[in-house]
């Protein structure tokens, strides 16, 4: 049964820590994306991967928020330093994007779950 | 650019009775839209979707929706609900063409809790 898996799922840390957030995509998938799900917001979109370039990050806080991929099986979402405001649930989604295909499915992992206190 | 609005934030109801969670979109192009649930502390499933063709879709769990282009809505349906389909809906759009048409923009989720 192949799914996102994410670590860790919950995650608490003082303002100023840095934090980093892991995703392992299905294998397979070629696309990866990055949400932030409040309760004032709901869901944004913080960052898109396709064959493990960034495509997108515009959603995402540029002074403190970076975004990888080290290898087609891990993305990582970094948070440096984190403040209070960042507490949230971020979640990791991949998909496989086929040449001509009118979208792509995105699979969602459980989230990680983070305070900043 | 898009949006999504959601009309109701939650949706309470009894067990086997009708259920319709409604969602309506703006968007200046065509567009791509999508149901997705949410249970307790996992992530989002897809439940159904609409790309084009039929405007009547049906999705798993026994959910239908239904796409109506002039009143640019795209409400959820089921015929009778059970306790296991209490969950956060969340309504989605994406265009329907071009190279942005991976960024999916979500409402802001509708709780449905099903009672006995």
């Amino acid at each position: 049964d192949a799914r996102v898996t994410q670590t860790p799922r919950h995650k608490v840390t003082e303002m100023g820590q840095e934090v980093t957030m892991r995703c392992q995509p299905i294998l397979g998938h070629n696309t990866v994306f990055w949400y932030r799900q409040t309760m004032m917001q709901g869901l944004e979109l913080l960052a898109y991967f396709r064959n493990r370039a960034p495509l997108d990050d515009s959603g995402m806080p540029k002074d403190r928020f970076s975004a990888e991929m080290p290898d087609a099986t891990l993305a990582t979402l970094k948070i440096q330093p984190s403040e209070p405001r960042d507490s949230a649930v971020y979640f990791c989604a991949s998909g496989l994007r086929l040449a001509g295909a009118p979208y792509n499915e995105q699979f969602f992992g459980p989230g990680t779950r983070l305070t900043v206190l | 650019a898009q949006s999504v609005t959601q009309l109701d934030s939650q949706v309470p109801v009894f067990e086997e009775a009708p259920v319709e969670l409604r969602c309506n979109y703006s968007s200046s192009v065509s567009v791509y839209l999508f149901w997705y649930v949410q249970y307790p502390n996992q992530g989002l499933q897809l439940l159904l979707k609409y790309l084009s063709g039929s405007t009547l879709v049906k999705g798993i769990n026994g959910f239908e929706a239904e796409f109506n282009k002039s009143q640019t809505s795209f409400h959820l349906r089921k015929p009778s609900v059970h306790i296991s389909d209490t969950a956060e809906y969340f309504c989605a759009v994406s265009e329907g063409s071009g190279g942005s048409n991976y960024k999916l923009t979500f409402g802001k989720g509708t709780l449905l809790t099903v009672n006995p």
